[in-house]
This record gives C-alpha cells, sequence and structure tokens, in this order.
C-alpha cells in the first residue's frame, strides 16, 4: 500500500477484556517497530520485528501485551486483560532497512487509540 | 540516563512569521538525530535525518540545525503557515542499544 495502515482507528474495551492491534507495514518493509505514546508525550518503544523475527521486546511493559509478525508482513499486537493505564495510542512503523542501517527513516501510522474503561 | 529534551513545550505564532524550536539531548554514543512533524491524531512523518558530520540539513520551509559538540539541535521555520500547527518531535538514535529516544515534543499553534 501507499502507507503504513493500522486498525481499528480506535478501540475502547472494558477493564479486562482482550484486544488485538493490527499494522499493514509497507510492503517490503523489512523493519517493523510497535510504539506507545501517551497524551501529550512522545512515543515509547515497545518492541521491533525484523521480518518475521521479533528480535526486541524489551519495551513490552509486562506479559499481557504480546506481539507477532508470522509471515514478515502484517504485524498484531495483543493486549491481554486491559488496564487503564494501558489507555494510549499504539503506533506502528516500518522501515525498508534493517535496524542496523542507522540512517534510514521510519513510516508510521496514523495509530490506534485504545480507550480502558 | 539518555534523555532528549525539547523546548519550548508549547508555542503560539501568527501566520508569515518564522520560529524555531530547541532540542537537547544526553544520547551517546550519538547515531543521528530526526525531526518528525505529528499532525493531531496522526503519525509522526519524518522531516530531516542528520548524522555526526551534518550541520544543517533544509526540507523546504524547514531548516534543522545539529551540533553534535554541544549536543543541541534546532527546527526553523520559515514564513509559517497554517498547516504548520502540529506537535514537533526530536528523536535522537544512540545509547548503548542504538534505539531511537523521542522527546515529548513542541507544540505549535500557527494562528491566522
Amino acid at each position: 500500500g501507499a502507507g503504513v495502515s493500522q486498525s481499528p482507528r480506535y478501540k475502547v474495551a472494558k477493564r479486562g477484556q482482550d484486544v488485538a492491534l493490527r499494522c499493514d507495514p509497507i510492503s517490503g518493509h523489512v523493519s517493523l517497530f510497535w510504539y506507545q505514546q501517551a497524551l501529550g508525550q512522545g512515543p515509547e518503544f515497545l518492541t521491533y520485528f525484523q521480518n518475521e523475527a521479533q528480535l526486541d521486546k524489551s519495551g513490552l511493559p509486562s506479559d499481557r501485551f504480546f506481539a507477532e509478525r508470522p509471515e514478515g508482513s502484517v504485524s498484531t499486537l495483543k493486549i491481554q486483560r486491559t488496564q487503564q493505564e494501558d489507555s494510549a495510542v499504539y503506533l506502528c512503523a516500518s522501515s525498508f532497512s534493517r535496524l542496523s542501517s542507522y540512517n534510514s527513516p521510519l513510516h508510521f501510522g496514523n495509530g490506534t487509540r485504545l480507550t480502558v474503561t | 540516563k539518555n534523555q532528549v529534551e525539547q523546548s519550548p513545550q508549547s508555542l503560539i505564532i501568527l501566520e508569515g512569521k518564522n520560529c524555531t524550536l530547541q532540542c537537547n539531548y544526553t544520547v551517546s554514543p550519538f547515531s543521528n538525530l530526526r525531526w518528525y512533524k505529528q499532525d493531531t491524531g496522526r503519525g509522526p512523518v519524518s522531516l530531516t535525518i542528520m548524522t555526526f558530520s551534518e550541520n544543517t540539513k533544509s526540507n523546504g520551509r524547514y531548516t534543522a540545525t545539529l551540533d553534535a559538540d554541544t549536543k543541541q539541535s534546532s527546527l526553523h521555520i520559515t514564513a509559517s503557515q497554517l498547516s504548520d500547527s502540529a506537535s514537533y518531535i526530536c528523536v535522537v538514535r544512540g545509547g548503548a542499544t542504538n534505539k531511537l529516544i523521542f522527546g515529548t515534543g513542541t507544540l505549535l499553534a500557527v494562528q491566522p
């Protein structure tokens, strides 16, 4: 596609529910990142994929957060037993190059705004 | 601790005026510095990427400067337009894990 696509655009979940957020990166992009952005803050790193391999998940805040990219393209971020503190915008970004290509630009999607009530 | 700090937090200017946004960082080692524009409800869009050896880089009405010695960067916007209203985020790649470290952004409002 023309850009990184994320769905749903908005998600409201009751505390304790599981949610799944989808990211369609730009076709052919090797690297895929998930970020969490609280209101008025900059994005915080969650996890990184190089093709289908999850090379870094050090930013995932708890074991309730799980991400996958089984075929090296579409990725899903799953949050189990959602809590109010999970409310944030979840941004997905992709890059043509591997993480080791330091100067490659990141292309962000428009995010999924998750509200946990 | 690797940090990126931006100032001012918010800024209001009149259409047609120029403005300069500041970014100070303590990230070491340093790989590159990026400026992103984030419209409300949208994802960040890359404006510039600067490496250690680059002092200035332009993208249309946006000009970024980098002083790697003092670990400071600025983003200058010339002849502002209403569509420049957005959050401008400074991002530094570096540190022991060479990750992107985001600042909290400067919220710019351009008024007619």
